[in-house]
């Protein structure tokens, strides 16, 4: 299995809703990560876990909440998000070295209204 | 943090057109990936330079590291209407075991045929 698989593809939230996004690897990947990606715009990162670990969050606002239960899995939780996080959120996974590159999954389609 | 500039933002070309995009630091970089993106899809990770002057090539595609790593290239061949998509190079930075990869804000190839 080569692929990050990211549910659900396409997401509707009202602003006072509680949602997740899911993403999942069989890749033996020690490292996860989230990607928020604008029309237009390159992907930006969010947060990077390590050995199940978060090791980087990219000051991103707590009305996103990372999750990773396991080495294959990892979450995020949405919360009383405002319209302008309406995005693509890309879920991708790699050895976590350097000579490694990125595997992403299809990503999120996110709307916030 | 570092950040890299990639020009041009937007390239038109004819099919059978060759196709550069360029990629630039102020600093050195460690390593640096190329990553294709179609309209509507996911990054898709090409390839990783990370010696000074490296040179690769996949079929139509060459990627270049600059000698004092502080640019690279890809060029496209004889460009055809599979080749549409936006191509980002990336740069790879560490801190200690974690892994971060930033994005170039990307070249957008379109293809008349």
């Amino acid at each position: 299995d080569t692929e990050v698989t990211q549910t659900p593809k396409h997401l509707v939230m009202g602003m006072t809703n509680k949602k997740s996004l899911k993403c999942e690897q069989h890749m033996g990947h020690r490292a996860m990560y989230w990607y928020k990606q604008k029309a237009k715009k390159p992907p930006e990162l969010m947060f990077v876990y390590s050995y199940e670990k978060l090791s980087i969050n990219e000051s991103v606002p707590s009305r996103f909440s990372p999750e990773c239960p396991n080495s294959s899995l990892l979450n995020l939780h949405l919360h009383a998000l405002q319209p302008e996080d309406s995005a693509l959120y890309l879920c991708a996974s790699s050895q976590g070295r350097r000579d490694y590159g990125y595997t992403f999954g299809s990503g999120t389609r996110l709307t916030v209204v | 943090g570092q950040q890299v500039m990639q020009i041009p933002q937007y390239q038109h070309v004819q099919e059978g057109e060759d196709f550069t995009t360029y990629c630039n630091s102020s600093t050195t970089l460690s390593n640096i990936q190329w990553y294709k993106q179609r309209p509507g899809g996911h990054p898709v990770f090409l390839i990783q330079l990370v010696k000074s002057g490296e040179v690769k090539k996949q079929k139509r595609l060459t990627f270049q590291f600059g000698e004092a790593k502080k640019n690279s290239s890809l060029h496209i061949t004889a460009t055809q209407t599979t080749d549409v998509g936006t191509y980002f190079c990336a740069d790879l930075n560490s801190g200690g075991s974690n892994y971060k990869l930033t994005f170039g804000k990307g070249t957008l190839l379109t293809v008349n045929p």
